[in-house]
């Protein structure tokens, strides 16, 4: 079946060190985000790629890195620089065109923890 | 610069009734396109119901219709025979190129 698929579910990560969170995905989508949510802030966007070995920051990309080297990866990697790292995160892909509905596809989410 | 506003943080409603969310939007687009999510305790967003701006006609995906307003710039969703698994953060979000922005979302309580 085709999806999206994240890991790990739950994530705990020490003050100071950088986390990667996996994002794969098999639909043969062109275009790849990385939301954060917090409560009462609904999605908000770090990052998106709408082709290989491309990507754009997004709203709050500040203390967060990403890769665009395979068409289904799009790895996140939280930094020591992310000031508030604790958060639920949500990988999303679509088609990446333009003229049609296009809608976004979401993986099941890594919570993150920093302790 | 284009945004989406959920202006109801909490809904209820009760099991087998029917409830509007709201949901209004600004844009300066002339061709975009609007979705309903919903998030069940599970955290997974599954797609409810999706409406082109072009399509002057509402969507319906079952029990779940929209009142699409395009010169209002309204978006709401209306669930009938609302029933227990209804019961989940719903999310408006508007489409334009590629870019998608997300509402702040509504928690939908149904009340056996």
């Amino acid at each position: 079946d085709g999806g999206i698929t994240q890991s790990p579910k739950y994530l705990f990560r020490k003050e100071g060190q950088n986390v990667t969170l996996s994002c794969e995905q098999n639909l043969n989508h062109d275009a790849m985000y990385w939301y954060r949510q917090d409560p009462g802030q609904g999605l908000r966007l770090i990052y998106y790629s709408q082709i290989v070995n491309d990507f754009q920051k997004g709203d709050i990309a500040e203390g967060y890195s990403v890769s665009r080297e395979k068409k289904e990866s799009f790895p996140l990697t939280v930094t020591s620089a992310q000031k508030n790292p604790t958060a639920f995160y949500l990988c999303a892909s679509s088609k990446g065109s333009t003229g049609s509905y296009n809608e976004q596809f979401f993986g099941p989410g890594t919570r993150l923890t920093v302790l | 610069a284009q945004t989406v506003t959920q202006s109801q943080p909490e809904m209820s409603v009760q099991e087998a009734e029917t409830v509007t969310l709201s949901c209004t939007y600004d844009t300066s687009e002339s061709d975009y396109y609007l979705f309903w999510y919903k998030q069940p305790p599970s955290r997974q967003m599954i797609l409810v119901i999706r409406q082109e701006a072009y399509k002057q006609q509402n969507a319906t995906e079952n029990r779940f219709s929209v009142n699409f307003q395009k010169a209002a710039k309204s978006f709401s969703l209306k669930i009938s025979d609302s029933q227990l698994g209804d019961a989940a953060m719903y999310f408006c979000a508007y489409r334009a190129r590629n870019q998608f922005y997300f509402g702040t979302g509504t928690s939908l309580t149904v009340i056996p």
